[in-house]
């Protein structure tokens, strides 16, 4: 059965570090999503993108945040300059079409120290 | 915006029925979802159900809508200790780009 992979598993950076976390979404997808949940809490939705732009995105996606879909497999989501309250784990979802479910990624664990 | 709820916690013997309560806000959601996550894991997506259905079962799996009251269950039949784990409830909307709203999850623990 296809799946949404991401790498890495887990990433620890320093404060103020940049990080790209990875996305591989179900190859004839067209939607794409970025969450994330710190930990203990709910997940909360980061952004949407489709048709190679951002379609959606929450009061947590601010200027640190950007994605992109720099080929036509992956899906990246880069935090410029991380700080100690990005830590959570981030999952990536992809979905067909608007009648498809969503599915998601096992998730990137982002430690920042 | 759209809004997710659940308790937060729920204590049930091993071979007993769990039921997981959750509402929502959004009279709009498409998909309904049931989510599991164990400690430190990703999320397991247990089951769904669409928005013209009243019920759907899947193994020990049931799952209720009634959309009148915005209501959603998950029943567990003869839970299992392998069946502790927190509990996401979570829907998805008709209007934009269709993102999930999640709820702020079940804590359901399972007694040998």
């Amino acid at each position: 059965e296809p799946e949404v992979t991401q790498t890495p598993s887990h990433q620890v950076t320093q404060m103020g570090q940049e990080v790209i976390l990875r996305c591989v979404p179900i190859s004839n997808h067209l939607y794409f999503y970025w969450y994330r949940q710190i930990l203990g809490q709910k997940v909360e939705f980061l952004v949407s993108f489709y048709n190679n732009e951002i379609s959606e995105k929450s009061e947590i996606f601010d200027d640190q945040f950007s994605v992109e879909r720099p080929d036509g497999s992956n899906f990246t989501l880069k935090i410029r300059s991380t700080k100690l309250e990005d830590s959570a784990m981030y999952f990536c979802a992809s979905r067909g079409g608007t009648t498809d479910t969503q599915y998601f990624g096992p998730g990137t664990r982002l430690t920042v120290l | 915006g759209e809004d997710v709820e659940q308790s937060l916690f729920l204590s049930v013997r091993e071979g007993d029925s769990s039921v997981i309560n959750c509402t929502y806000t959004d009279s709009s959601s498409t998909y309904l979802y049931w989510y599991k996550q164990e400690p430190g894991a990703g999320l397991q997506l247990l089951t769904y159900i669409f928005s013209n259905m009243d019920m759907k079962q899947d193994q020990r799996l049931t799952v209720l809508l009634n959309k009148k009251d915005k209501h959603l269950s998950l029943r567990i039949a003869d839970t299992q200790t392998g069946d502790s784990a927190i509990y996401f409830c979570a829907e998805e909307g008709r209007g934009g780009y269709q993102k999930v709203t999640f709820g702020t999850g079940t804590k359901l623990q399972v007694i040998p």
